[in-house]
Protein backbone atom coordinates (compact mmCIF):
# COMPACT_ATOMS: atom_id res chain seq x y z
CA UNK A 1 0.00 0.00 0.00
CA UNK A 2 1.73 3.23 -0.72
CA UNK A 3 1.50 5.39 1.88
CA UNK A 4 2.99 9.17 2.98
CA UNK A 5 3.87 9.39 6.63
CA UNK A 6 4.50 12.37 9.03
CA UNK A 7 4.72 12.86 12.49
CA UNK A 8 1.39 14.87 13.77
CA UNK A 9 2.75 16.92 16.03
CA UNK A 10 2.29 19.17 17.49
CA UNK A 11 5.56 20.94 16.82
CA UNK A 12 6.85 24.26 18.69
CA UNK A 13 9.34 26.57 17.26
CA UNK A 14 10.71 29.57 18.74
CA UNK A 15 9.93 32.87 16.58
CA UNK A 16 12.55 33.33 14.54
CA UNK A 17 14.31 29.74 14.89
CA UNK A 18 14.28 26.93 11.70
CA UNK A 19 11.40 24.81 11.46
CA UNK A 20 11.87 21.69 10.33
CA UNK A 21 8.75 18.94 8.79
CA UNK A 22 10.09 15.65 7.59
CA UNK A 23 7.77 13.52 5.20
CA UNK A 24 8.29 10.02 4.67
CA UNK A 25 7.01 7.61 1.58
CA UNK A 26 6.81 3.69 0.55
CA UNK A 27 6.47 3.81 -3.09
CA UNK A 28 10.25 4.52 -4.24
CA UNK A 29 8.91 4.97 -7.80
CA UNK A 30 7.81 8.03 -6.74
CA UNK A 31 8.24 10.98 -8.69
CA UNK A 32 6.53 14.58 -7.95
CA UNK A 33 6.90 16.40 -4.22
CA UNK A 34 4.63 18.92 -3.04
CA UNK A 35 4.20 20.97 0.41
CA UNK A 36 0.80 22.03 1.07
CA UNK A 37 -0.21 24.94 3.93
CA UNK A 38 -3.09 24.53 5.72
CA UNK A 39 -4.74 27.46 8.22
CA UNK A 40 -7.11 26.03 10.82
CA UNK A 41 -10.40 25.98 9.01
CA UNK A 42 -8.88 26.65 5.31
CA UNK A 43 -8.07 25.04 2.59
CA UNK A 44 -4.59 23.55 1.70
CA UNK A 45 -1.93 26.33 -0.16
CA UNK A 46 0.32 24.80 -2.54
CA UNK A 47 4.09 26.23 -1.40
CA UNK A 48 6.65 23.84 -2.66
CA UNK A 49 7.01 20.97 -4.99
CA UNK A 50 10.16 19.56 -5.25
CA UNK A 51 10.86 17.09 -8.15
CA UNK A 52 14.71 16.25 -8.11
CA UNK A 53 17.12 15.05 -5.39
CA UNK A 54 18.27 17.71 -3.62
CA UNK A 55 17.42 21.07 -2.58
CA UNK A 56 15.19 23.73 -3.74
CA UNK A 57 14.66 27.65 -2.06
CA UNK A 58 11.68 29.62 -2.11
CA UNK A 59 12.01 32.74 -0.22
CA UNK A 60 12.10 31.11 3.78
CA UNK A 61 11.55 27.84 2.20
CA UNK A 62 13.67 24.88 1.31
CA UNK A 63 12.49 21.88 0.60
CA UNK A 64 14.93 18.82 0.60
CA UNK A 65 14.27 15.61 -1.24
CA UNK A 66 16.33 12.44 -0.88
CA UNK A 67 15.30 9.79 -2.96
CA UNK A 68 17.28 7.13 -2.15
CA UNK A 69 16.27 7.14 1.62
CA UNK A 70 12.46 8.26 0.50
CA UNK A 71 12.22 11.00 2.72
CA UNK A 72 11.25 15.06 1.68
CA UNK A 73 11.73 18.03 4.08
CA UNK A 74 11.19 21.30 4.51
CA UNK A 75 12.72 23.68 6.32
CA UNK A 76 11.22 27.01 7.27
CA UNK A 77 13.74 29.88 7.79
CA UNK A 78 13.38 32.62 10.32
CA UNK A 79 9.85 31.71 11.39
CA UNK A 80 6.86 34.08 11.84
CA UNK A 81 3.84 33.58 14.24
CA UNK A 82 1.96 33.50 10.54
CA UNK A 83 3.81 29.99 9.64
CA UNK A 84 1.48 28.28 12.23
CA UNK A 85 -0.48 25.88 10.57
CA UNK A 86 -0.35 22.21 9.47
CA UNK A 87 1.69 21.10 6.77
CA UNK A 88 0.67 18.60 4.15
CA UNK A 89 3.32 16.43 2.25
CA UNK A 90 1.97 15.04 -0.77
CA UNK A 91 3.07 12.60 -3.49
CA UNK A 92 2.72 11.20 -6.80
CA UNK A 93 3.63 7.90 -7.76
CA UNK A 94 4.98 8.12 -11.39
CA UNK A 95 4.37 10.36 -14.43
CA UNK A 96 1.00 10.04 -16.00
CA UNK A 97 -0.38 9.04 -12.33
CA UNK A 98 -3.57 11.74 -11.76
CA UNK A 99 -3.15 11.65 -8.35
CA UNK A 100 -1.43 12.47 -5.24
CA UNK A 101 -1.46 10.88 -1.75
CA UNK A 102 -1.42 12.70 1.09
CA UNK A 103 0.17 12.31 4.44
CA UNK A 104 -1.93 13.52 7.47
CA UNK A 105 -0.13 16.46 8.27
CA UNK A 106 2.57 18.17 11.13
CA UNK A 107 0.41 20.82 13.04
CA UNK A 108 3.40 23.60 13.54
CA UNK A 109 3.42 26.22 16.19
CA UNK A 110 5.79 29.41 16.17
CA UNK A 111 5.96 30.44 19.78
CA UNK A 112 6.55 34.32 19.94
CA UNK B 1 -8.99 34.21 -12.35
CA UNK B 2 -10.87 33.03 -9.77
CA UNK B 3 -9.74 29.66 -9.30
CA UNK B 4 -10.83 26.99 -7.87
CA UNK B 5 -14.65 28.34 -6.42
CA UNK B 6 -16.85 26.26 -4.06
CA UNK B 7 -20.54 26.70 -3.46
CA UNK B 8 -22.19 26.33 -0.92
CA UNK B 9 -19.57 27.79 1.55
CA UNK B 10 -21.92 25.83 4.80
CA UNK B 11 -24.35 23.49 4.37
CA UNK B 12 -26.86 21.31 7.36
CA UNK B 13 -28.72 18.78 5.65
CA UNK B 14 -31.06 16.22 7.41
CA UNK B 15 -30.67 12.21 6.96
CA UNK B 16 -31.66 11.17 4.07
CA UNK B 17 -31.97 14.58 2.02
CA UNK B 18 -29.54 15.06 -0.84
CA UNK B 19 -27.50 17.98 -2.42
CA UNK B 20 -25.46 18.79 -5.30
CA UNK B 21 -21.44 20.51 -4.09
CA UNK B 22 -20.85 22.48 -7.04
CA UNK B 23 -17.36 23.26 -7.79
CA UNK B 24 -15.65 24.94 -11.09
CA UNK B 25 -12.52 26.12 -12.13
CA UNK B 26 -11.58 28.80 -14.76
CA UNK B 27 -7.75 27.53 -15.29
CA UNK B 28 -8.38 25.39 -18.11
CA UNK B 29 -7.18 22.43 -16.21
CA UNK B 30 -8.08 19.26 -17.57
CA UNK B 31 -7.80 16.89 -14.14
CA UNK B 32 -10.23 17.77 -10.92
CA UNK B 33 -10.61 15.93 -7.89
CA UNK B 34 -12.94 16.04 -5.09
CA UNK B 35 -11.43 15.26 -1.55
CA UNK B 36 -12.89 15.49 2.27
CA UNK B 37 -11.39 16.04 5.01
CA UNK B 38 -12.62 14.91 8.47
CA UNK B 39 -11.64 16.36 11.65
CA UNK B 40 -7.72 16.23 11.99
CA UNK B 41 -7.52 13.72 9.42
CA UNK B 42 -5.59 13.67 5.79
CA UNK B 43 -7.53 14.03 2.68
CA UNK B 44 -9.45 11.21 1.18
CA UNK B 45 -10.32 11.26 -2.91
CA UNK B 46 -13.48 10.44 -3.07
CA UNK B 47 -13.80 11.14 -7.57
CA UNK B 48 -11.48 12.64 -9.55
CA UNK B 49 -11.90 13.36 -13.60
CA UNK B 50 -9.14 13.83 -16.58
CA UNK B 51 -11.51 15.21 -18.74
CA UNK B 52 -14.96 15.71 -20.03
CA UNK B 53 -17.31 12.89 -19.83
CA UNK B 54 -14.31 10.79 -18.41
CA UNK B 55 -14.46 10.14 -14.29
CA UNK B 56 -13.68 7.94 -11.87
CA UNK B 57 -13.95 6.78 -8.47
CA UNK B 58 -11.11 7.36 -5.81
CA UNK B 59 -10.36 6.15 -2.01
CA UNK B 60 -14.17 6.57 -0.64
CA UNK B 61 -16.50 6.67 -3.72
CA UNK B 62 -19.22 5.15 -1.83
CA UNK B 63 -22.56 7.37 -0.86
CA UNK B 64 -21.16 9.99 -4.02
CA UNK B 65 -21.55 10.18 -7.27
CA UNK B 66 -20.17 12.90 -10.43
CA UNK B 67 -20.62 13.73 -13.27
CA UNK B 68 -18.42 16.15 -16.18
CA UNK B 69 -20.19 17.70 -18.66
CA UNK B 70 -18.02 20.65 -19.22
CA UNK B 71 -14.18 21.24 -17.97
CA UNK B 72 -14.92 23.74 -15.96
CA UNK B 73 -17.58 22.07 -14.00
CA UNK B 74 -17.32 19.17 -11.51
CA UNK B 75 -20.27 18.69 -9.26
CA UNK B 76 -20.62 16.21 -6.36
CA UNK B 77 -23.80 14.36 -5.75
CA UNK B 78 -25.30 13.22 -1.83
CA UNK B 79 -27.86 11.11 -2.37
CA UNK B 80 -29.26 10.18 1.16
CA UNK B 81 -27.28 11.94 3.06
CA UNK B 82 -25.70 10.00 6.61
CA UNK B 83 -23.77 11.73 9.66
CA UNK B 84 -20.42 9.63 8.16
CA UNK B 85 -20.63 12.34 5.47
CA UNK B 86 -20.46 15.02 8.33
CA UNK B 87 -17.20 16.67 6.99
CA UNK B 88 -15.59 19.33 5.26
CA UNK B 89 -15.59 18.75 1.18
CA UNK B 90 -12.52 20.16 -1.29
CA UNK B 91 -12.51 20.52 -4.46
CA UNK B 92 -9.34 20.20 -6.68
CA UNK B 93 -8.07 20.91 -9.99
CA UNK B 94 -4.42 20.26 -12.34
CA UNK B 95 -2.88 20.44 -15.93
CA UNK B 96 -2.96 17.32 -17.19
CA UNK B 97 -0.07 15.44 -17.74
CA UNK B 98 0.30 16.82 -21.38
CA UNK B 99 0.48 20.04 -20.78
CA UNK B 100 2.70 20.01 -17.79
CA UNK B 101 4.78 17.84 -16.28
CA UNK B 102 3.91 17.70 -13.10
CA UNK B 103 0.83 17.20 -10.92
CA UNK B 104 0.40 20.38 -9.11
CA UNK B 105 -3.41 20.41 -7.76
CA UNK B 106 -4.93 23.91 -6.53
CA UNK B 107 -7.98 23.70 -4.42
CA UNK B 108 -10.83 25.14 -3.62
CA UNK B 109 -11.99 27.13 -0.08
CA UNK B 110 -14.10 24.66 0.55
CA UNK B 111 -17.67 23.27 1.87
CA UNK B 112 -18.37 22.56 5.30
CA UNK B 113 -21.26 19.66 5.25
CA UNK B 114 -23.15 18.83 7.93
CA UNK B 115 -25.50 16.12 8.72
CA UNK B 116 -27.98 15.72 11.21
Amino acid sequence: QKEVEQNSGPLSVPEGAIASLNCTYSDRGSQSFFWYRQYSGKSPELIMSIYSNGDKEDGRFTAQLNKASQYVSLLIRDSQPSDSATYLCAVNANFGNEKLTFGTGTRLTIIP
Amino acid sequence: NAGVTQTPKFRILKIGQSMTLQCAQDMNHNYMYWYRQDPGMGLKLIYYSVGAGITDKGEVPNGYNVSRSTTEDFPLRLELAAPSQTSVYFCASSYSWSRSSYNEQFFGPGTRLTVL
